[in-house]
């Protein structure tokens, strides 16, 4: 049974850092693209970007520039971060396996963005 | 970016009636491979998303047969023949054809 988990932190303050990790469990993380989706509040679903082991790598141009996703393959983790943070930033984070076609999600964590 | 155009954005449905969401892609989702990525999720209340039909028709395991996915180019349709309570939530499409993909603005399902 494939299982993710995202951890990080629930509060960011303005213009920091935002940093995700998903832990994939039950797969490979070299098998698959993996994604980052977001859901702010009362809102719609928002492609961050995916990954793959082979470098592989895409960012939704809306986030400009401001995305790194990296995977730690050891550790079957990938990661997100995503600098200079808003208030626009907030919402519940996603890590997917898959990019095209998600299948399996994580159970999301909250993010929110407030001094 | 390609814009995905869920239609209705609500839907209060009978228990035991039919049910039907169309999403509309501004363009058509045929990838050069030949496939249509073209998604269905149903999201229920304080939960994640679940895929419930990828490539227009495709149900994944455990997605009952009352509920399935047809559609082409850029027209495409989500029905579900009997409601169930079960199925509450929010319902989105999602095209994987063009990058960045895209979501529809998600069709909330409520029971009258």
């Amino acid at each position: 049974q494939v299982q993710l988990q995202e951890s990080g932190p629930g509060l960011v303050k303005p213009s920091e850092t935002l940093s995700l990790t998903c832990t994939v469990s039950g797969d490979s993380i070299s098998t698959y693209y993996w994604s980052w989706i977001r859901q702010p509040p009362g809102k719609g679903l928002e492609l961050i970007g995916y990954i793959y082991h082979s470098g592989d790598i895409n960012y939704n141009p809306s986030l400009r520039g401001r995305v790194t996703m990296s995977i730690d393959a050891p550790k079957n983790q990938f990661s997100l971060k995503l600098t200079s943070v808003t208030a626009a930033d907030t919402a519940v984070y996603y890590c997917v396996r898959n990019t095209r076609r998600p299948d399996y999600w994580g159970q999301g964590t909250q993010v929110t963005v407030s001094s | 970016e390609v814009v995905m155009t869920q239609s209705p954005l609500s839907l209060p449905v009978t228990l035991g009636q039919p049910a039907s969401i169309s999403c509309t892609s501004s363009q058509s989702l045929v990838y050069s491979d030949g496939n249509i990525y073209l998604n269905w999720f149903q999201q229920r209340p304080g939960q994640s998303p679940r895929r419930l039909i990828y490539e227009v028709s495709k149900r994944d395991s455990r997605v009952p047969d009352r509920i399935s996915g047809s559609g082409s180019g850029t027209d495409f349709t989500l029905k579900i023949t009997r409601v169930e309570a079960d199925d509450v939530g929010v319902y989105y499409c999602m095209q994987g054809t063009h990058w960045p993909w895209t979501f529809g603005q998600g069709t909330r399902v409520e029971i009258k």
